[in-house]
């Protein structure tokens, strides 16, 4: 089955920093999404970007499907941003491992 | 904003009992899921539900687990005879396409089985 690796595992930022988060995939899709998963556990859809690139605020997100890969950019980060970022692919959704992103004050 | 809502929160359970996680959809929409995610791990899709039948289902989802929709509104998981290795997350989601692009997740029910 379609594989989805994300890196890096852990990241660890001061409050305003940038960041940004990658995500390979095995084989082509024509379904991709972004979700954070809040310290609470809610997984939160940030963005279905199969292609091309999207902004939301301070996130926004690119995917090159040619090349199977897929970012994350996250601006002047804030506490609140902390959580588990998930990428999922495929029409039932098979997510990587995820990004967990501590922001310290 | 429209929400799944699931119920329970959090429900702890004897090994060898059955389980029923309750989920209630967004009214409008058609395609259901269940997923799990054991804690620390990925989450992983365990089963789809449109038009009274599923879909898709994952290897995880073996005869211990069975999904209905009983009434217009409730979307359930039933598992049977659970194990240790069944405690996690269990998400419940709906969209309004097949594409998955609208879907929207439920709180999730955390289930514990000692």
């Amino acid at each position: 089955g379609i594989q989805v690796e994300q890196s890096p595992p852990d990241l660890i930022l001061q409050e305003g920093a940038n960041s940004t988060l990658r995500c390979n995939f095995s084989d082509s899709v024509n379904n991709l999404q972004w979700f954070h998963q809040n310290p609470w556990g809610q997984l939160i859809n940030l963005f279905y970007i199969p292609s091309g690139t999207k902004q939301n605020g301070r996130l926004s997100a690119t995917t090159v499907a040619t090349e199977r890969y897929s970012l994350l950019y996250i601006s002047s980060s804030q506490t609140t941003d902390s959580g588990v970022y998930f990428c999922a692919v495929a029409q039932k959704l098979v997510f990587g491992q995820g990004t967990r992103l501590t922001i310290n004050p | 904003e429209p929400e799944v809502t699931q119920t329970p929160s959090h429900q702890v359970t004897q090994m060898g009992q059955e389980v029923i996680l309750r989920c209630v959809p967004i009214s409008n929409h058609l395609y259901f899921y269940w997923y799990r995610q054991i804690l620390g791990q990925k989450v992983e899709f365990l089963v789809s539900f449109y038009n009274n039948e599923i879909s898709e289902k994952s290897e995880i989802f073996d005869d211990q687990f069975s999904v209905e929709r009983p009434d217009g509104s409730n979307f359930t998981l039933k598992i049977r005879s659970t194990k240790l290795e069944d405690s996690a997350m269990y998400f419940c989601a709906s969209s309004t396409t097949p594409l998955i692009n609208t879907i929207y997740f439920g709180e999730g029910s955390w289930l514990t089985v000692v």
